[in-house]
């Protein structure tokens, strides 16, 4: 199976701050990754698939970057509603593989 | 608008068996996977499989083959999910989750609500 790396695994930040969350892959995949976004008590939301592209109505603070086995979720502004925790996933082979996660906390 | 809400709460005993619905709404059926992720209590997220509803072809992931099924009834747009021979690591959320594109398995871009599945004597 395809092991997804996620860095860092918390992350502390501030509203208006600008957050990247990495995410490495064991093997090639090439753009085939997604990131979702979960909110305690909450089903996940898809936020950029093909690893740049963001879901209509997605906000554009949310940008996705990468290919191969290097991956970033970037935002540009850290708002309010952001506090959440988000999953990396690849859809290159399978079985599907998520991210650990990385949780983004209020500093 | 698309929509997917799964069946409520389950109590199971190790050994049972349980089976989860989803009904889907919003969007033709038939057009797009869906596939089952579970998350157990404060974890992270694992895929277990899909199922196209258009033929009932389906993938499973090879840690559920043997115990899970993947069904769906096209008359009342709704996908099941049966896990058999349950343990008491199987205690989770699972998800069903609809596919991003027609007639394809790729991500997931609408879920369910989650349904809790427990597990315990």
């Amino acid at each position: 199976d395809i092991q997804m790396t996620q860095s860092p695994s918390t992350l502390s930040a501030s509203v208006g701050d600008r957050v990247t969350i990495t995410c490495r892959a064991s093997q090639r995949i090439s753009s085939w990754l997604a990131w979702h976004q979960q909110k305690p008590g909450k089903a996940p939301k898809l936020l950029i698939h093909k690893a740049s592209s963001l879901k209509s109505g997605v906000p554009s603070r949310f940008s996705g970057s990468g290919s191969g086995t290097e991956f970033t979720l970037t935002i540009s502004s850290l708002q309010p509603d952001d506090f959440a925790t988000y999953y990396c996933q690849q859809y290159d082979t399978y079985p599907w593989t998520f991210g650990q996660g990385t949780k983004v906390e209020i500093k | 608008q698309v929509q997917m809400v799964q069946s409520g709460t389950e109590v199971k005993e190790p050994g049972a068996s349980v089976k989860v619905s989803c009904k889907a709404s919003g969007y033709i059926f038939t057009g797009y996977y869906m596939h089952w992720v579970r998350q157990a209590p404060g974890q992270g997220l694992e895929w277990m499989g899909w199922v196209n509803p258009n033929s009932g072809d389906t993938n499973y992931a090879q840690k559920f083959q043997g115990r899970v099924t993947l069904t769906r009834d096209t008359s009342i747009s709704t996908a099941y999910m049966e896990l058999s021979r349950l343990r008491s690591d199987d205690s989770a959320f699972y998800y069903c989750a609809r596919d991003r594109i027609t007639y394809t398995s790729s991500t997931f871009d609408y879920w369910g609500q989650g349904t809790l599945v427990t597990v315990s004597s």
